[in-house]
């Protein structure tokens, strides 16, 4: 089974910061790659899919980028509302999540 | 607009099983499937299994293969998750979630807290 591993577990960063959060397939996933918010007490929230792709509504300060096993997900600026728990998701065959990176304000 | 509601918190006794109810609504009940994820509490997220409400062809995690069981009724466009052979580690919240043709998750439930306790 490919295994996914996010690195840092946590961070803590000031607002306005650029945060990054790496991802990583223990095989080659092509882009089959999510990524997805949770807020504290909230259901999980779809941010990208396709490891590059924005989803409708999600604001552009967030982006993705990689592919095969190396993947990002990059706050360009860190707001108060992004304090969350972020997963990253492999889909092209059994699903997986990562074990999670959470975010905090410094 | 699309929304998955799932049915209310439960607390079960080791060993019982319990059924979780996933009501679809604003799409076409039949032309995506539906995923099962459970969160312990504090842990992270764990996929438990797929279902395609138009065949009714399923696939599980091995962590719970002989375990869980995903069902639909198409005339009320609702999915369901049983789980048996309950014991404390199962308690969870315990959510569904749309799948894209792509094959990622584009709208979840608001998740169902199970409670395994004697």
């Amino acid at each position: 089974d490919i295994q996914m591993t996010q690195s840092p577990s946590s961070l803590s960063a000031s607002v306005g910061d650029r945060v990054t959060i790496t991802c990583r397939a223990s095989q080659g996933i092509s882009n089959y790659l999510a990524w997805y918010q949770q807020k504290p007490g909230k259901v999980p929230k779809l941010l990208i899919y396709a490891a590059s792709t924005l989803q409708s509504g999600v604001p552009s300060r967030f982006s993705g980028s990689g592919s095969g096993t190396d993947f990002t997900l990059t706050i360009s600026s860190l707001q108060p509302e992004d304090v969350a728990t972020y997963y990253c998701q492999k889909y092209n065959s059994a699903l997986t999540f990562g074990p999670g990176t959470k975010v905090d304000i410094k | 607009q699309v929304q998955l509601v799932q049915s209310g918190a439960e607390v079960k006794k080791p060993g019982a099983s319990v059924k979780v109810s996933c009501k679809a609504s604003g799409y076409t009940f039949t032309s995506y499937d539906i995923n099962w994820v459970r969160q312990a509490t504090g842990q992270g997220l764990e996929w438990m299994g797929w279902m395609n409400p138009n065949s009714g062809n399923t696939g599980y995690a091995q962590k719970f293969q002989g375990r869980v069981t995903m069902t639909r009724n198409t005339s009320i466009s609702t999915a369901y998750m049983e789980l048996s052979s309950l014991r404390s580690e199962d308690t969870a919240v315990y959510y569904c979630a749309r799948e894209t043709r792509r094959g990622y998750f584009d709208y979840w439930g608001q998740g169902t807290l199970v409670t395994v306790s004697s």
